[in-house]
């Protein structure tokens, strides 16, 4: 079974703090993702990975830094916490040729 | 650019009743259309893909590649069915970026 393991369930932080939510996946994915799901805004992507130190900016990366130092590890990385940044967020991965597949979530609330 | 629009944010049907989720898209190129599901307190999880070509709990899903749509249908809902659907576009033009549509709620009555 293919796993896609978010650090936390739930995160509450204040404003300003740095924040780093961790991403790992087991099946040796290429490409991995960072989304933030919005009611009534979908899924809209922060940032994407398609190799180890690479990234590309998503459709919404402001306020917003990824590392992937290693294949199984993506992080995602606030540098100074908002209350606009309260979302749940969503880490993917995919091979060359499957399917995108999800960790559970990290609902971030920031205060 | 990649674009994904899902035009209703909730429907609802009854039990038996057929169910047409829209999607279009725009994009340049040959994209690779999806739709996900989301059930109540689940991960997101993908229901199929258009290059599959195959039905999944009993929804299917046609790429019209003239309209730029992938709508899902499925002919009789079921109770079972109530959950968030994604239609999602990736393609090598972009790197293997996948984007997602707004999301559409549907809710089946008994």
């Amino acid at each position: 079974d293919v796993k896609v393991t978010q650090s936390s369930r739930y995160l509450v932080k204040r404003t300003g703090e740095k924040v780093f939510l961790e991403c790992v996946q087991d099946m040796d994915h290429e490409n991995m993702f960072w989304y933030r799901q919005d009611p009534g805004l979908g899924l809209r992507l922060i940032y994407f990975s398609y190799d180890v130190k690479m990234k590309e900016k998503g459709d919404i990366p402001e306020g917003y830094s990824v590392s992937r130092e290693k294949k199984e590890r993506f992080s995602l990385i606030l540098e100074s916490a908002s209350t606009n940044q309260t979302s749940m967020y969503l880490c993917a991965s995919s091979g060359r040729v499957t399917e995108a597949f999800f960790g559970q979530g990290t609902r971030l609330t920031v205060v | 650019a990649q674009r994904v629009t899902q035009p209703e944010k909730l429907l609802s049907v009854f039990k038996g009743a057929p169910v047409e989720l829209k999607c279009n898209y725009s994009y340049s190129g040959s994209p690779e259309l999806f739709w996900y599901v989301q059930y109540s307190r689940q991960r997101l999880q993908l229901l199929l893909r258009h290059i599959s070509r195959e039905s999944i709990k009993g929804f299917t899903a046609d790429l019209n590649k003239g309209e730029t749509s992938f709508h899902l249908k499925k002919p009789f809902a079921q109770e079972e069915d109530s959950a968030m659907y994604y239609c999602a576009l990736s393609g090598m033009e972009y790197g293997n970026k996948l984007v997602f549509g707004a999301g559409t709620i549907l809710r089946v009555k008994s």
